[in-house]
């Protein structure tokens, strides 16, 4: 178990720019959700995948975030056209259906200036 | 929807005296219920879960909450503050919406932080 790892660790981008970031979660856990989490808050739920279909979206995902998860293992999370309100911490977290525990990766703190 | 709160912003207690968090939710159906820790520029930690069985649930670093179903309670407790403990403390509950009540994404309370005086 190596646990969830996100990368890059920190991304500071320009306003407009286009940025990725990966996930790849514990290699037997079929959940994987990306939250978002802002200075002070609880993380907001972004986006749900069971293996490799992206089930559920929230209204916090707007049209220029796009996230997918190719071969149910690691997932990438777009956001395009990037703005000074997405600066945030966003997290994956990973699930096995057998157990109540989730896994949560250290996060990519996102910088848009 | 479900969702959870934790009415205080900030809670600060004094070294080996007894704390808690206090945690309300709403939910539909049984509730599954988490606390987690976060530490500065750290992830989220996992205390401890509520699932069924006993209402007082033990975790981890001397960590326990009672889960109180008629008031709709989650709070977490400690007998004696340290001041490593201090930190922001997230309550949880999992939803148990989607197909078959199937897609289990957790709803997070907008954090307590815990300030522990030496």
């Amino acid at each position: 178990d190596t646990g969830v790892s996100q990368n890059p660790r920190h991304k500071i981008t320009k306003r407009g720019q286009n940025v990725t970031f990966r996930c790849d979660p514990i290699s037997e856990h079929n959940r994987l959700y990306w939250y978002r989490q802002t200075l002070g808050q609880g993380p907001e739920f972004l986006t749900y995948f069971q293996n490799e279909a992206q089930l559920e979206k929230s209204r916090l995902l707007s049209d220029r975030f796009s996230a997918e998860r190719p071969k149910g293992s690691f997932s990438t999370l777009e956001i395009q056209r990037t703005e000074q309100g997405d600066s945030a911490m966003y997290l994956c977290v990973s699930k096995r259906d057998s157990n109540y525990g989730y896994t949560f990766g250290s996060g990519t703190r996102l910088t848009v200036v | 929807a479900q969702s959870v709160a934790q009415p205080e912003d900030q809670v600060n207690v004094a070294e080996g005296n007894p704390l808690t968090v206090k945690c309300t939710y709403s939910v539909s159906g049984n509730p599954y219920l988490f606390w987690y820790v976060q530490y500065p520029n750290r992830g989220l930690q996992f205390l401890l879960k509520y699932i069924t069985g006993d209402n007082l649930v033990k975790g981890s670093y001397g960590f326990e909450a009672e889960f109180n179903k008629s008031q709709t309670s989650f709070h977490l407790k400690k007998p004696s503050a340290l001041v490593s403990d201090s930190a922001l403390y997230f309550c949880a509950v999992r939803d148990e919406g989607g197909l078959g009540g199937g897609y289990q994404k957790v709803t997070f309370g907008t954090g307590t932080k815990l300030q522990v005086i030496p």
